[in-house]
């Protein structure tokens, strides 16, 4: 089965860039997306297809898939940007599924 | 924007079967190429994806429990169902509904809010 990986976190200070980065096998070749969950709350989508955002998400978060490594950068961090954030891709070499990484802890300081 | 709601009791009994309800604010959506979607996420872990059922009523399940989850849905009453059977303390979680994009089962556009079922005796 297909597994991803994740730091477990990442801190950031205000204003400046966080890096999530997400790896898997191959994982160059399948589109990645990636969910923001605050404490309580259930995810939000805020890219899909490697680089694409949802309406209403900002511009400062942005994605790229390269190789075997997929990246989230948030740019001009700010407080309310602290949650887990979850890549996540669509596996079908044996069963069409959805898999999701195990999540990275970003923090504010 | 569609809204999705889970219902269903918060508590089940090792052995009985986990049932829960997701509700569509639009029942046009549902006729619609999207793939409505479960998703859980066990205390402190990570998000599992379940299965979900596209508008033709064709479901397709996670390989670790296929054994033991259905879905269905009733487009008529706007509502998607999960049924765990057999549950026991591992099945306890938050459950997610979720739509997917338009013909992408692949990824999940909008939530429900989650509703935590625990198994316990």
């Amino acid at each position: 089965s297909y597994v991803l990986t994740q730091p477990p976190s990442v801190s950031v200070a205000p204003g400046q860039t966080a890096t999530i980065t997400c790896g898997g096998p191959n994982i160059g070749s399948k589109a990645v997306h990636w969910y923001q969950q605050k404490p309580g709350q259930a995810p939000v989508l805020v890219v899909y297809d490697d680089t694409e955002r949802p309406s209403g998400i900002p511009e400062r978060f942005s994605g790229s898939n390269s190789g075997k490594m997929a990246t989230l950068t948030i740019s001009r961090v700010e407080a309310g940007d602290e949650a887990d954030y979850s890549c996540q891709v669509w596996d079908i070499n044996s069963e069409h599924r959805g898999v999701f990484g195990p999540g990275t802890k970003v923090t504010v300081l | 924007q569609v809204q999705l709601q889970e219902s269903g009791p918060g508590l089940v009994k090792p052995s009985e079967t986990l049932s829960l309800t997701c509700t569509v604010s639009d029942g046009s959506v549902m006729r619609a190429n999207y793939h409505w979607t479960w998703i859980r996420q066990s205390p402190g872990k990570g998000l599992e994806w379940l299965g979900y059922i596209d508008y033709s009523g064709r479901a397709n399940y996670s390989p670790s429990l296929r054994s033991r989850v259905i879905i269905s849905a009733d487009t008529s009453k706007r509502q998607f169902f999960l049924e765990v059977t057999s549950v026991t303390a591992a099945d306890t979680a938050v459950y997610y509904c979720a739509k997917t994009g338009l013909g992408r089962p692949e990824y999940f556009e909008q939530w429900g809010q989650g509703t935590l079922v625990a198994v316990s005796s």
